[in-house]
C-alpha cells in the first residue's frame, strides 16, 4: 500500500522568511496530493491541493510542487507569519473516476515562526 | 452549512469497556471517513465509506474495531474491549463522492481508556 514520509518533523523560521515541507510517497499511482493544516486542539483544514496533471500549484504565499518521476511534492510558504505557525500535513491518495479515496498522511511538521 | 459534527467531543472509559463514537457528515456529502491521531502522531486511516458499496475496512487495526453507517448519513465507530493503547483522537471526514476531493473533518472525539 501507499506509504508517505515527511520532513522535516519539525521547522522554525523567522517572520518574513520562506518555510519548505517535503513529502515523498511510494505508490506512483496515487493522483491526489493535499496538504492540511493543524492548529492545536483543532481540526485539520485543508490549505491547498494538488492533482497529478499539474506540476505546481499556487495561492497566495502557498505554494505546491510536484514531481512524478522522483515522488515526491513540497509545500512553500513565503513571507511567514505567526499564525502561520502549526502542524502541516502532507497526504496522498489513489482517486480514480472522479471518485475520492482514503488519504494516507505523513507524520506532519511542526512549523513554528518567530515574530 | 453546518460542517461535520462527532460526539462525543470527550470520552473516558475504562479498559475492556465498550465505546461508540458517532460522526454526522455534511449534508449531501456520500464519502465518509475514519481517521485516528494519537498523541504527536500523524493520521492514521481506519475505514472508509462510499455511497451504497461495501466500506473499505483495510485500516482497521484489529476485529475490536467495527463502523456502520445507516441510511448513507450517520456513522458510528465501535471499539469493542477497549485496551489503553486504543487512547487517541478520532476524526470523522467527509466529502463529495464525485468531482470535489476535499474531505471536511470534524472537531474529533478525544478518547482515554483507563
Amino acid at each position: 500500500g501507499e506509504n508517505v514520509e515527511q520532513h522535516p518533523s519539525t521547522l522554525s523560521v523567522q517572520e518574513g522568511d520562506s518555510a519548505v515541507i517535503k513529502c515523498t510517497y511510494s505508490d506512483s499511482a496515487s493522483n491526489y496530493f493535499p496538504w492540511y493544516k493543524q492548529e492545536l486542539g483543532k481540526r485539520p483544514q485543508l490549505i491547498i491541493d494538488i492533482r497529478s496533471n499539474v506540476g505546481e500549484k499556487k495561492d497566495q504565499r502557498i505554494a505546491v510542487t510536484l514531481n512524478k518521476t522522483a515522488k515526491h511534492f513540497s509545500l512553500h510558504i513565503t513571507e511567514t507569519q505567526p499564525e502561520d505557525s502549526a502542524v502541516y500535513f502532507c497526504a496522498a491518495s489513489l482517486n480514480y473516476g472522479g471518485a475520492t479515496n482514503k488519504l494516507i498522511f505523513g507524520t506532519g511538521t511542526l512549523l513554528a515562526v518567530q515574530p | 452549512g453546518a460542517g461535520v459534527s462527532q460526539s462525543p467531543s470527550n470520552k473516558v472509559t475504562e479498559k475492556g469497556k465498550d465505546v461508540e463514537l458517532r460522526c454526522d457528515p455534511i449534508s449531501g456529502h456520500t464519502a465518509l471517513y475514519w481517521y485516528r491521531q494519537s498523541l504527536g502522531q500523524g493520521l492514521e486511516f481506519l475505514i472508509y465509506f462510499q455511497g451504497n458499496s461495501a466500506p473499505d475496512k483495510s485500516g482497521l487495526p484489529s476485529d475490536r474495531f467495527s463502523a456502520e453507517r445507516t441510511g448513507g448519513s450517520v456513522s458510528t465507530l465501535t471499539i469493542q474491549r477497549t485496551q489503553q493503547e486504543d487512547s487517541a483522537v478520532y476524526l470523522c471526514a467527509s466529502s463529495l463522492s464525485v468531482g470535489g476531493y476535499e474531505q471536511y473533518f470534524g472537531p474529533g472525539t478525544r478518547l482515554t481508556v483507563t
